[in-house]
Order: C-alpha cells, then sequence, then structure tokens
C-alpha cells in the first residue's frame, strides 16, 4: 500500500498567522491520465470530514482562499495564509491514485 | 443540497454480521463512485471499500476482503455495506462518501458500529 506521511503530527498556531502541513507519499501519484490524485481534509472536533482540495491545488466550492495546496510527484503541501479559529481541527492527506486509497496519519492544529 | 444518511450502526458480537446503509440525495447518484471510510475511535481516516458507478468494479482494504460486500441501488440511490465475521479491530464510525480517486465531495454524519462481547 502507498503510505502518506503527514508533518508534522501537531501544529501549535498564532491566529492571523500562516500555517504549513507537509504530506509525503511513498510512491508518485501522477496517475496515467496524468492527473495527481492528492486530496486534503479538515475534520474538526465531532464532525465528518471536509475536503478541502483535490488534485492537488484545487479548492472545493466554499473553501477560504487562505486554504491553498501545492506539490507533485511525491511531496505536497497545504498552506493556510492566516489562521483563524475555525480552522483548528485534525487536517489529513489521502492519494486516490493507488489502490486501496490511502490516508495520511493526521495533523492536529490547535491554537497557542 | 447534497445528502447521504447512514443508518445500520449498532453493537454486534465478535463473528456477528451488520449491514450499513446510506441514503443519498440531492446529486446524480449513479454518476458517482461511492466509497466507505472508517474511523476507529481516536485514530484516523481508512477507505475500506470503493464501488464504481455501476457496480461493476469493487475495491477493498486487505483487512476486510472475504469479509465485507459493497453495493449499490443505483434505481433506489442507495450504498449498502454487508460486513460479516467482525472483529474487534472492526469498531468505528463508518462513513459513506462520494467519489474515488477524489474522494470526499461529500461524506455523511458517519454511523457507529461496536464489535464486542
Amino acid at each position: 500500500d502507498v503510505v502518506m506521511t503527514q508533518s508534522p503530527l501537531s501544529l501549535p498556531v498564532t491566529l492571523g498567522q500562516p500555517a504549513s502541513i507537509s504530506c509525503r507519499s511513498s510512491q508518485s501519484l501522477v496517475y496515467i491520465d496524468g492527473d495527481t490524485y492528492l486530496s486534503w481534509f479538515l475534520q474538526r472536533p465531532g464532525q465528518s470530514p471536509r475536503r478541502l482540495i483535490y488534485k492537488v491545488s484545487n479548492r472545493d466550492s466554499g473553501v477560504p482562499d487562505r486554504f491553498s495546496g501545492s506539490g507533485s510527484g511525491t511531496d505536497f503541501t497545504l498552506k493556510i495564509s492566516r489562521v483563524e479559529a475555525e480552522d483548528v481541527g485534525f487536517y489529513y492527506c489521502m492519494q486516490g491514485t493507488y489502490w486501496p486509497r490511502t490516508f495520511g496519519q493526521g495533523t492536529k492544529v490547535e491554537v497557542k | 443540497e447534497v445528502q447521504l444518511v447512514e443508518s445500520g450502526g449498532g453493537l454486534v458480537q465478535p463473528g456477528g454480521s451488520l449491514r450499513l446503509s446510506c441514503a443519498a440525495s440531492g446529486f446524480t447518484f449513479s454518476k458517482f463512485w461511492m466509497s466507505w471510510v472508517r474511523q476507529a475511535p481516536g485514530k484516523g481516516l481508512e477507505c475500506v471499500a470503493t464501488i464504481k458507478e455501476d457496480g461493476s468494479q469493487k475495491y477493498y482494504v486487505d483487512s476486510v476482503k472475504g469479509r465485507f460486500t459493497i453495493s449499490r441501488d443505483n434505481a433506489k440511490t442507495s450504498l449498502s455495506l454487508q460486513m460479516n465475521s467482525l472483529r474487534d479491530e472492526d469498531t468505528a464510525v463508518y462513513y459513506c462518501a462520494s467519489g474515488s480517486g477524489s474522494l470526499g465531495h461529500s461524506w455523511g454524519q458517519g454511523t457507529l458500529v461496536t464489535v464486542s462481547s
């Protein structure tokens, strides 16, 4: 299975400051169709996950533009330009190129 | 509005069976791959099964192969997960989610499955 490794696993943040989460895959996530199936999710406490980013850098509808995704091949990054209180929770990356689909371990973002 | 509503969770003994259902509405169900994703208490996310739009292809994580069966009824816009030979480690919240490669455009609220004697 493709292993997804996130870092850091815990990220204390200051409101209004930027934050960044890294995700590395054990194999290139470029699919035969040329797309790269790497998504990012946020799971707030007590809620279902919500997808923020798909295919590396495409924001889902309704996702604030302070969230951005980048990367290629095996190295990917989620950036929050200015953290807001509603951004706390667990962030997961996920690869959708290989079977089975696999998630990173999760990064807990909390306010300092 | 897209809605995915899971049902069927509960307490079951090891070795027992349970059938989860997911009622979909607000989108053209028959045009989407669908998946079941689970989350054990205090743990991360795991995609356990995925089915193609027409049901012709199904994929499972190794830990559930031969025990779980994913199916769908496009006429009733519903997704199911038949779980047999349940183990303690199957205890989790099970989510229904749309998609496959770009899984998770929509998620249900989840249904809790507890395997315990």
